[in-house]
């Protein structure tokens, strides 16, 4: 069965700080792999996704990941915080057909100024 | 583009009543999906609808239940409302079952209360 793990359940940076937020997935074969950030009261927001090629991958609000299948592992990257990156992160992993996504436990990011 | 919307926002229920939610995708996308979100479960899938036929379910006892019409939109229904019920209900729509193509964009969701 498929599952992530999102390691820290919260984290505090300061703001300009860079910021990595942990994910490890398993899953048996080629995964597809998301990062969603929920505000509070909010649905959840896509800020980038891997389905297949370059392992870095780009996303909204200068987020970046990066893809390591030795270590399965799926990292969320900033190089420097803003106070409104303030909020709870998920990581998810899918199979890409359908719309059965495993998510994390999500990483409440707390930013002080 | 209107994104997702999903209906009520907020909603206060007793225990045993009975509760319908609604969806309406973004235009154009066929699949919608409901995922269950609580602070002890986290985000739990579920079920899907593609094309009005349910496409994948989850782990949630019969009372849950949805369906999808001719024109995308869904409704889920949860029967005798139970206190581990109150959760927020994310509806999620996408265009196509295509490998690598799917990716789902979600409403801001419904807020039930069961009291």
């Amino acid at each position: 069965a498929q599952s992530v793990t999102q390691p820290d359940i919260h984290i505090t940076v300061s703001e300009g700080a860079s910021l990595e937020l942990r994910c490890n997935y398993s899953y048996g074969a080629t995964p597809y792999l998301f990062w969603y950030v929920q505000s509070p009261g909010q649905g959840l927001q896509l800020l980038l996704k891997y389905f297949s090629g370059d392992t870095l991958v780009q996303g909204i609000k200068g987020f970046e990941a990066e893809f390591k299948r030795s270590q399965s592992s799926f990292n969320l990257r900033k190089p420097s915080v803003h106070w409104s990156d303030a909020a709870e992160y998920f990581c998810a992993v899918g199979d890409g057909t359908a719309s059965k996504l495993t998510f994390g436990t999500g990483t409440r990011l707390q930013v002080t100024l | 583009k209107a994104g997702v919307t999903q209906t009520p926002r907020y909603l206060i229920k007793t225990r045993g009543q009975q509760v319908t939610l609604s969806c309406s995708p973004i235009s154009g996308h066929r699949s919608v999906s409901w995922y269950q979100q609580t602070p002890g479960q986290g985000l739990q899938f579920l079920f899907e609808y593609f094309s009005e036929t349910q496409r994948n379910k989850g782990n949630f006892p019969g009372r849950f239940s949805g369906r999808q019409f001719s024109n995308s939109r869904s409704e889920m229904n949860v029967s005798t409302l139970e206190l581990g019920d109150s959760a927020l209900y994310l509806c999620a729509s996408s265009s196509t079952g295509t490998p690598g193509a799917n990716v789902l964009t979600f409403g801001a969701g419904s807020r039930l209360t069961v009291l």
